[in-house]
């Protein structure tokens, strides 16, 4: 059965910090691992991972995909309030499901 | 606006009632999924619709159905629900055949069962 993990399941910073989000996976037949941020209620696309394109940056965020060590981090620098939401990570597992895991809630003090 | 729109977005039903969610993307996408969030636990996938057809059912129960009349409309049905029932339902859509599954929610339905 797939399974990915993320840690911290929590965290509480200040702003201006940086913190970084890890999420190891489990799967069959991997295709890609997504980012999602999820503030009140929809998740919202950050970033897809792929064999082709390991690395991504959008701005404060960009993630990262370590194929060899099965795992992912998502950093986001200078850290604002509006940063504060559960951050999801989800795999691809080429049957056209994403697995997700539990998500790390972050909340970003003033 | 993500393009996937879900209502109500608050429901409160009693374990005799009978309700239904709405989902309707207007992305042009062909696959349509329910999820359920419960507090700390990752999202559990419910059902996937692929051009109308189910292809998923994640041992749901019967108490939950899904109807998907065209690839742009997605139901669930509810009835007898239970208290432990109660989460956030979110609907997603995706294209698929493009080599990767990005999937695009709505901003969901939060479900209490008295």
């Amino acid at each position: 059965e797939d399974k990915v993990v993320q840690s911290p399941l929590s965290l509480v910073v200040h702003e201006g910090d940086t913190v970084t989000l890890n999420c190891s996976y489990e799967v069959t037949n991997f295709r890609s691992l997504l980012w999602y941020k999820q503030e009140k209620k929809a998740p919202t696309f950050l970033f897809m991972l792929t064999s082709s394109g390991i690395e991504k940056k959008s701005g404060r965020l960009s993630s990262i995909l370590d194929k060899k060590e099965l795992s992912s981090i998502l950093n986001i620098t200078a850290t604002q309030t509006g940063d504060s939401a559960i951050y999801l990570c989800a795999v691809d597992d080429d049957d056209y499901k994403l697995s997700f895991g539990a998500g790390t809630t972050v909340t970003v003090r003033a | 606006e993500t393009g996937v729109t879900q209502t109500p977005r608050h429901l409160v039903m009693g374990m005799t009632n009978k309700k239904s969610l709405k989902c309707e993307q207007h992305l042009g996408h062909n696959a349509m999924y329910w999820y359920k969030q419960s507090a700390k636990k990752p999202l559990e996938l419910m059902f996937v619709y692929n051009f109308k057809e189910q292809t998923e059912n994640n041992s749901v129960p019967s108490r939950f159905s899904p109807e998907c009349p065209n690839s742009s409309h997605l139901f669930l049905h509810l009835h007898t629900l239970q208290p432990e029932d109660s989460a956030l339902y979110l609907c997603a859509s995706s294209q698929e055949g493009l080599g990767y599954n990005e999937q695009f929610f709505g901003p969901g339905t939060r479900l209490t069962v008295l």
